[in-house]
Parts: structure tokens; C-alpha cells; sequence
């Protein structure tokens, strides 16, 4: 069974720093990876996909990168902005006949002025 | 990628009653998917909604607690039935996108904020 880990679970950074938020997954056999940004009490606003034949996506100041043999993608945010505060969540989706996303439990994100 | 509308946006309940949560579509898709968020938890899969068939549910959810109505390929409705406290939580609808689950991601409605007092 798919299994998503997000690390760290809550950061918080002052107005201007480039951060780097990690996803981990189990299994390395998945059709693809999406980055969703949550605002409190929101839906999800989807970010960035990812195919697993691709190594990165680039939207504005973010990145995201995918490593499929080693489990891994990061998401990485340029010169991060108070209005970049929200819970950012991954979610994978397997291969194995399985349409249905796995979620991580999300990074929460604060940045102050 | 497909746009949702989904409402209400928020909703404050009495014990023993029942919600309808309301979720649009611009574009046909064959299948829409219900979430529950519990309070600083993950995304939790209720069931999976595909038209013109019942709704299939995941572990530890049941019909008659969730009844779900499909009624075309842009409109789907996921109701709450006799509340408890427990049931307060952020409800999510969400469809893959067109052209292939796998190549085009989800997308998701704006949530129902759900308080059971």
C-alpha cells in the first residue's frame, strides 16, 4: 500500500527565503505526482503535476522535482511571499490500476513579514 | 482542467439532521470523487461516484450514512446524514481530469465547511 510522507509537517519562515518542502512515497510505480496548495478551510488549488516520465515542473517561482527511484519530490518555492501561507499537500498516483491519489498529511506554511 | 463549483461553502448544523452538498462540473467526466478533512488531518477518500451506477464507498463509510446521487456526467450530490460533532469536517469534490485520469491530475471544488453543534 501507497504510503505519502511530507516533511517537515509546519514551517515558518520570514518574508524572502527560498524553501524546499519534501514528499516521500513507498512505492516508485505511480502514473504521476501533484502539489496542491490548501488555504484554511479550503479546497485545493492544484500547483504543479508532475508525469513519471518527467524529472521537474515549473510554474512562476515554483519547482517541483520527482525522483520516481528513489521516492522522492520536492517542492521548491523562490523568495517566498507572506501570501505563499497555506498548507501545501502532494498527492501520488499509482500504476498499479489504482485512479485513486494517495495524499501526504501536508506542510503547513507560514510566512510573516 | 475541469472547473467545480461546489456549495455551500459553509454550513453550521444541528445534531440529527442532514446536509446536501452540491457539486458542478463545466465538463463531462465519467467519475467525481467525495473527500472528508478532519481537523488537521489528510484527505480521506468517502467514495468514488460514477453516473448511472451507485456510488462505490471506501472502508468505514456506508451508504445510508452518505448517500451520494450521480444523476449526469456534471452534477453530483454527497449528503451527511443524521449529524454527530463528529462529522464536523471540510467535505471535498473532485474529478481527474479529461483525457485521462493519469495525464491531466484532479481537480478540486472549493470545500463545504462542515460544524455539527
Amino acid at each position: 500500500k501507497q504510503e505519502v510522507t511530507q516533511i517537515p509537517a509546519a514551517l515558518s519562515v520570514p518574508e524572502g527565503e527560498n524553501l524546499v518542502l519534501n514528499c516521500s512515497f513507498t512505492d516508485s510505480a505511480i502514473y504521476n505526482l501533484q502539489w496542491f496548495r490548501q488555504d484554511p478551510g479550503k479546497g485545493l488549488t492544484s500547483l504543479l503535476l508532475i508525469q513519471s516520465s518527467q524529472r521537474e515542473q515549473t510554474s512562476g517561482r515554483l519547482n517541483a522535482s520527482l525522483d520516481k527511484s528513489s521516492g522522492r519530490s520536492t517542492l521548491y518555492i523562490a523568495a517566498s511571499q507572506p501570501g505563499d501561507s497555506a498548507t501545501y499537500l502532494c498527492a501520488v498516483m499509482g500504476s498499479g490500476g489504482s485512479y485513486i491519489p494517495t495524499f501526504g498529511r501536508g506542510t503547513s506554511l507560514i510566512v510573516h513579514p | 482542467s475541469a472547473v467545480i463549483s461546489q456549495k455551500p461553502s459553509r454550513d453550521i448544523c444541528q445534531r440529527g439532521t442532514s446536509l446536501t452538498i452540491q457539486c458542478q462540473v463545466d465538463s463531462q467526466v465519467t467519475m467525481m470523487f467525495w473527500y472528508r478533512q478532519q481537523p488537521g488531518q489528510s484527505l480521506t477518500l468517502i467514495a468514488t461516484a460514477n453516473q448511472g451506477s451507485e456510488a462505490t464507498y471506501e472502508s468505514g463509510f456506508v451508504i445510508d450514512k452518505f448517500p451520494i446521487s450521480r444523476p449526469n456526467l456534471t452534477f453530483s450530490t454527497l449528503t451527511v446524514s443524521n449529524m454527530s460533532p463528529e462529522d464536523s469536517s471540510i467535505y471535498l469534490c473532485s474529478v481527474g481530469g479529461t483525457g485521462g485520469l493519469s495525464n491531466y491530475g484532479y481537480t478540486f471544488g472549493s470545500g463545504t465547511r462542515l460544524t455539527v453543534v
